[in-house]
């Protein structure tokens, strides 16, 4: 079973700051790396799939890069809006399974 | 694209509950549905899937054997019978779609969630 790790587990930044979350799977994962933005009282929304496609609508200062074991996900320059929880998933093919970092809290 | 949970409510420990899912807004029988929860203020867990016809169905090992996932595309829902349940099952349930029509893709479309106490 592939266990993912994110760190920090709280970042603590100011508006137009870089921000630099870091998940690392116990294992080779390839690609098949997602990551999720929470806001408090809502559901996540995706950002990146496969490493590093931003989803439809997702601004250009999200960036996902990595590849095997460790995987990035850069926030350019973070805007009010970007103060959430992300979270990273690891998807496999076959046994299905969609198996959820712990979170990184990108909080002022 | 519009997922809408709906069947939240407080049961005991032991007790049985079942969620619904309706979608608007997409071709409902062309996608695989998920069910993910999260306990409040915590983390995301994967819950459970069935593909586009219901002939797939995953779970987590923390519900095998107590949740059943089926669909009723003439209804555009999906349906999550949770029985045997137990206070480790207390969360908000979401609904959610894949970004495309692969059984395997990253959710890209969620519901608000249904919340589940399972309290005596």
């Amino acid at each position: 079973e592939i266990v993912l790790t994110q760190s920090p587990a709280t970042l603590s930044l100011s508006p137009g700051e870089r921000a630099t979350l870091s998940c690392r799977a116990s294992q080779s994962i390839g690609f098949y790396l997602a990551w999720y933005q929470q806001k408090p009282g809502q559901a996540p929304r995706l950002l990146i799939s496969d490493v590093a496609n931003r989803a439809t609508g997702i601004p250009a200062r999200f960036s996902g890069s990595g590849s095997g074991t460790d995987f990035t996900l850069t926030i350019s320059s973070l805007e009010p809006e970007d103060f959430a929880v992300y979270y990273c998933q690891h998807l496999n093919n076959w046994p299905p399974s969609f198996t959820f970092g712990p979170g990184t809290k990108v909080d002022i | 694209v519009q997922l809408v949970e709906s069947g939240g409510d407080v049961i005991q420990p032991g007790g049985s509950l079942r969620l619904s899912c309706a979608a608007s807004g997409i071709t409902f029988n062309d996608y695989t549905t998920h069910w993910v929860r999260q306990v409040p203020g915590r983390g995301l867990e994967w819950v459970s899937l069935i593909s586009w016809n219901g002939g797939i169905t995953y779970y987590a090992d923390s519900v095998k054997g107590r949740f059943t996932i089926s669909r009723d595309n003439s209804e555009n829902s999906v349906y999550l019978q949770m029985n045997n349940m137990t206070t480790e099952d207390t969360a908000f349930y979401y609904c959610a779609k894949g970004m495309d029509t692969s059984m395997v893709t990253p959710l890209a479309y969620w519901g608000q969630g249904t919340l589940v106490i399972v309290s005596s």
